[in-house]
């Protein structure tokens, strides 16, 4: 499974749009990328994925590079509720090896 | 029903003890995971069930032994633990359907402290 960068914290005004890079450099063509958050003390909760075309849902939109060496997720209105670490996996379709990496900690500031 | 419901919530054991924690989906999902998470890491695999079949072992020790006595049910069975074992064990499933590339959906764990 291709290894995921990510920084390791951001911060974003409460209102404004949030947006997580993620590289993954080594991605290969059959792998997607997927975002998962996790609250404190939560379990982690799925937000979205994607292969090559960008994609968008009730919670936020993902946005691929057309190389596909890098993606960014965005919040369009970020809320204090929004504040979590998010993180990037990339996955072969195959498989059920679902790895975490070490994630981003946003916190979404009043 | 979109929810994998773990038990007990909290669970406090002495390195003697055996004791299981139990996870639940009713979504139909054929593929259950349990992962272990230390406090400010990211969640580490343990082990993935496909159709009730253990299909990956991440090198987890013996002293953790997983179930899965149903398509519904996965079980993590603990014994003679060490004090470094305490940690948040999360549950997920999942679609076994490749083709269908759908997400985790993951429990809100069992905090487990081991004395």
């Amino acid at each position: 499974d291709a290894k995921t960068t990510q920084p390791p914290s951001m911060d974003c005004a409460e209102g404004r749009a949030a947006n997580l890079p993620c590289n993954h450099s080594t991605i290969s063509g059959n792998e997607y990328v997927y975002w998962y958050r996790q609250i404190h003390s939560q379990g982690p909760q799925y937000i979205i994925h994607g292969l090559k075309n960008n994609e968008t849902n009730e919670m936020a939109s993902l946005i691929i590079t057309e190389d596909r060496k890098s993606s960014t997720l965005i919040l369009p209105h970020a809320t204090l509720r929004d504040t979590a670490v998010y993180y990037c996996i990339v996955k072969w379709g195959a498989t059920n090896k679902l790895i975490f990496g070490t994630g981003t900690l946003l916190a979404v500031q009043p | 029903d979109t929810e994998v419901t773990q038990t007990p919530k909290h669970l406090v054991m002495g390195m003697t003890n055996k004791k299981s924690l139990k996870c639940e989906q009713h979504m139909g999902h054929r593929a259950m995971y349990w992962y272990k998470q230390k406090a400010k890491k990211p969640p580490e695999l343990m082990f993935v069930y496909s159709y009730e079949k253990l299909s990956i072992n991440e090198s987890v020790p013996s002293r953790f032994s997983p179930e899965c006595p149903n398509s519904s049910l996965l079980n993590l069975h603990l014994h003679a633990l060490q004090p470094e074992d305490s940690a948040l064990y999360l549950c997920a499933s999942s679609h076994r359907r490749t083709e269908l590339n759908t997400e985790a959906f993951f429990g809100q764990g069992t905090r487990l402290t081991v004395v």
